[in-house]
């Protein structure tokens, strides 16, 4: 199962809105809603941001949405803030054996 | 407050095996199914196992399936990783995470526990 494809990284100044792409096939990302975000700043953990394309747990900031049209979904930052800098990677389930599927990852810096 | 703790990482000789261990707080971990994920240095999230709350199901990664076995201990609240017949490629950073509590998603996940494959 190779990776979902992110752009390396991507930049924007604070207060302006950033979005990243995780393209994948009709055998993960476009074949149901179960995607995906997490955003792992140097050192720490992996932090779910967004499930199920657009859903966010509580105590995520409403300035991360997430979006899908066909085999790409999407995560956009708005009104970025310092803290925002970070890597972001998206996840797919698969099902099968290979239940689930990572992006190559993002790294998102604020200028 | 959701707590993991891995353990158990460490410097191994190719073809060796280690065990790791991800002990949970804060929560039952009887009714949660389980994921280990690791991230090798400098590269990116790769899924590696799953285990069902009640060990019932269990689904491995091509890459390291045959060599990798996943088990849990509710009574200890402790989900282990076997590792066998290591490979300098699987040197990484070894997360474990919970499934859920949110739908398809990786909710809860430990500070790592760091293998490195060397000879």
């Amino acid at each position: 199962q190779s990776a979902l494809t992110q752009p390396p990284s991507a930049s924007g100044s604070p207060g302006q809105s950033v979005t990243i792409s995780c393209t994948g096939t009709s055998s993960d990302v476009g074949a149901h809603d179960h995607v995906s975000w997490y955003q792992e700043h140097p050192g720490k953990a992996p932090k779910l941001m967004i499930y199920e394309v657009s859903k966010r747990p509580s105590g995520v900031p409403d300035r991360f949405s997430g979006s899908k049209s066909g085999n790409t979904a999407s995560l956009t930052v708005s009104g970025l803030q310092a803290e925002d800098e970070a890597d972001y990677y998206c996840s797919s389930y698969v099902g099968g054996n290979n239940l689930y599927v990572f992006g190559s990852g993002t790294k998102v810096t604020v200028l | 407050q959701v707590q993991l703790v891995e353990s158990g990482g460490g410097v191994v000789q190719p073809g060796g095996s280690l065990r790791l261990s991800c002990v949970e707080s804060g929560f039952t971990l009887s009714y949660t199914g389980m994921h280990w994920v690791r991230q090798a240095p400098g590269k990116g999230l790769q899924w590696v196992t799953f285990i069902r709350y009640d060990g019932g199901d269990k689904h491995y990664a091509d890459s390291v399936r045959g060599r990798f076995t996943i088990s849990r201990d509710s009574s200890k609240n402790t989900v282990y990783l076997q590792m066998s017949s290591l490979r300098a490629e699987d040197t990484a950073l070894y997360y474990c995470a919970t499934d859920g509590p949110r739908p398809y998603s990786f909710g809860f996940w430990g500070q790592g526990s760091l293998v490195t494959v060397s000879s």
